[in-house]
């Protein structure tokens, strides 16, 4: 699976948009762009994945760019419950040999 | 049912015990995953379970022993386990069938060994 490479950390208001952003430069074809979440000391939770175009759901926007070297994760109106650990992750269809690979991930701090 | 649920929450275990981990769901996936998670780190991979035949074993030492007795159901049994093995450890499933599918994972079983 390609790496990928995230801030160690960011911060946030309360309330404005959380743009998480990703470089996985070295990225296949048919690897998908997952994106999870951690909060401390619970299991991590699915947030959103994407292949080529910009996908939104109910939690989070994922946009990737055209050459798919790198994508931003946009949580809309950031609330105090959205602190955690983000992990852009790049993997294969199931069925491959490798399956989720985290990196280091990024501590988003979410202020009051 | 849309999770995968560990037990137990917490286990503390001596260098001498034999315990086991235990992760069931009940979403048809046939696909499922140990992690360890060391504090302040990313999970990392142990094994990957594919329709109930073990297809990835990340080179984890043998006193991790994992389990797959049915499709809805993952152990791993522990023996003779080192201080340095203490950590959360993740459990997940997944539809391999299903293109780029997501990954439900548990809440994990924080292990202490002392």
């Amino acid at each position: 699976d390609a790496k990928t490479t995230q801030p160690t950390s960011m911060d946030c208001a309360e309330g404005r948009a959380a743009n998480l952003p990703c470089n996985h430069s070295t990225i296949s074809g048919n690897e998908y762009v997952y994106w999870y979440r951690q909060i401390h000391s619970q299991g991590p939770q699915y947030i959103i994945h994407g292949l080529k175009n910009n996908e939104t759901n109910e939690m989070a926007s994922l946009i990737i760019t055209e050459d798919r070297k790198s994508s931003t994760l946009i949580l809309p109106h950031a609330t105090l419950r959205d602190t955690a650990v983000y992990y852009c992750i790049v993997s294969a269809m199931p069925g491959s040999a490798r399956q989720l690979t985290f990196g280091s991930g990024t501590q988003l701090t979410v202020l009051p | 049912d849309t999770e995968v649920t560990q037990t137990p929450k917490h286990l503390v275990m001596g260098m001498t015990n034999k315990k086991s981990l235990k992760c069931e769901q009940h979403m048809g996936h046939r696909a499922m995953y140990w992690y360890k998670q060391k504090a302040k780190k990313p999970p990392e991979l142990m094994f990957v379970y594919s329709y109930e035949k073990l297809s990835i074993n990340e080179s984890v030492p043998s006193r991790f022993s994992p389990e797959c007795p049915n499709s809805s159901l993952l152990n791993l049994h522990l023996h003779a386990l080192q201080p340095e093995d203490s950590a959360l450890y993740l459990c997940a499933s997944s539809q391999r069938t299903a293109p780029g599918g997501s990954y439900t994972f548990g809440s994990g079983t924080r292990l202490t060994v002392v």
